[in-house]
């Protein structure tokens, strides 16, 4: 258990299904990240969540919804996705979003949620 | 904009053998931080670098940062099976961009 938990671990889905991401994360962390894993791509990122602002990725499909509730959750909502959008998608904390010379400001990942879509 | 380039891609190495990845960058990094993910597993936290020339040491993994800010390095001295795995730099800039990776195999 890394202290960031997602939700479900696995998820097949329809193109035209809706369905939803859950991270939650007890570290006392004040930022939350959505990362997606592709075979063979870097990690991308996709959105950012802090105290203050939602950092989005202007390449994000709308098909992408991000929720922040608070500081310890974070939701992704998927809706009519492509195939293309099977991958590992992850989600991390962090104590700060970027920045901080001198203090350990590393990522704590979740398990990943591995979706299909067919 | 800014972008980070790791290499190798891949590493096959013996067991017992030495191995290192480069993270090399276009313009000068604030932090770097390496992670390392196992095979079906999710990255995680290894260090963070911030001075320019730090050194780090994790056993036998040694850390670099470069003089410039503009590149760093992991090296592993003596492989071993366990090490097997996917090794990200990651830039903490505002883009907060990770590298592509490096997998390592390992021979035993």
């Amino acid at each position: 258990e890394t202290g960031v938990t997602q939700t479900p671990r696995h998820l097949v889905m329809g193109m035209t299904n809706k369905k939803s991401l859950k991270c939650e994360q007890h570290l006392g962390h004040n930022a939350m990240y959505w990362y997606k894993q592709s075979a063979k791509k870097p990690l991308e990122l996709m959105f950012v969540y802090s105290l203050e602002e939602r950092v989005e990725n202007n390449s994000v499909p709308s098909r992408f919804s991000p929720e922040c509730p608070n500081s310890s959750h974070l939701f992704l909502h998927l809706h009519t996705l492509q195939p293309e959008d099977s991958a590992l998608y992850l989600c991390a904390s962090s104590q700060d979003p970027r920045g901080g010379v001198g203090a350990n400001y590393g990522y704590t990942f979740g398990s990943g949620t591995r979706l299909t879509v067919v | 904009g800014q972008q980070v380039m790791q290499i190798p891609q891949y590493q096959h190495v013996q067991e017992g053998e030495d191995f290192t990845t480069y993270c090399n960058s276009s313009t000068t990094l604030s932090n770097i931080q390496w992670y390392k993910q196992r095979p079906g597993g999710h990255p995680v936290f290894l260090i963070q670098l911030v001075k320019s020339g730090e050194v780090k040491k994790q056993k036998r993994l040694t850390f670099q940062f470069g003089e410039a800010k503009k590149n760093s390095s992991l090296h592993i001295t003596a492989t071993q099976t366990t090490d097997v795995g996917t090794y990200f730099c990651f830039d903490k800039d505002d883009k907060l961009v990770f590298g592509a990776g490096t997998i390592l195999r390992v021979k035993s």
